[in-house]
């Protein structure tokens, strides 16, 4: 059964960069036909998709974030990251990794992080 | 504002059906069967409840079903529960500058 889990500072200040991981357990995130994705979830708010990761490495971000916003895989470590660049409180968010099949849904969640961008 | 539209909230009693809806465009819903419903009890991830319209992954209740017609996706849940009490998520792929879109999401209440 494969896994997803993140892990990453739960505190950033603002102006300065998030940084997450994914780590893939049960399976490898080299398998073909998958994209891995970060999806974030303000309190109390609805979800946001920020980009997705392919296991050839290609990458595909929201345009809305698309200038701040790098994902890139490990595949030695089996896992992909996230790194978002000059923080605000708008930020401030739940974020959870997750993959996606053929079906262009996504199947398998991490149990996401909690990020608060403050000083 | 989300790109597809959901009820803000729904509530039901146990036993009852109700269905949530989440309207799109022919550039989303309307135009793909790539529609995808999530669960998510508070504090807990999202969970796919349905995918490509009406099909449900293995291990989730057939009390759940999933249709489309135009630009609109439906989730059904029949026989309401109380632990079917959760945030509904509509999701479909785009032709727009995103691959996915979500509806805002529905608040289920089983009274």
């Amino acid at each position: 059964q494969l896994q997803l889990q993140e892990s990453g500072s739960g505190l950033v200040k603002p102006s300065q960069t998030l940084s997450l991981t994914c780590a893939v357990s049960g399976g490898s995130i080299s398998s073909g036909g998958y994209s891995w994705s970060w999806i974030r979830q303000p309190p109390g708010k609805g979800l946001e998709w920020i980009g997705y990761i392919y296991h050839s490495g290609s990458t595909y971000y929201n345009p809305s974030l698309k200038s701040r916003v790098t994902i890139s895989v490990d595949r030695s470590k089996n896992q992909f990251s996230l790194k978002l660049s000059s923080v605000t409180a708008a930020d401030t968010a739940v974020y959870y990794c997750a993959r996606a099949g053929n079906s262009d849904a996504f199947d398998i969640w991490g149990q996401g992080t909690m990020v608060t961008v403050s000083s | 504002q989300s790109a597809l539209t959901q009820p803000a909230s729904v509530s039901g009693s146990p036993g009852q059906s109700i269905t949530i809806s989440c309207t799109g465009t022919s550039s989303d819903v309307g135009g793909y069967n790539y529609v995808s419903w999530y669960q998510q009890h508070p504090g807990k991830a999202p969970k796919l409840m349905i995918y490509e319209v009406s099909n449900r992954p293995s291990g989730v209740s057939n009390r759940f079903s999933g249709s489309k017609s135009g630009n609109t996706a439906s989730l059904t849940i029949s026989g309401l529960q109380a632990e079917d009490e959760a945030d509904y998520y509509c999701s479909s792929y785009t032709s727009s500058s995103t691959p996915w879109v979500f509806g805002g999401g529905t608040k289920l209440t089983v009274l």
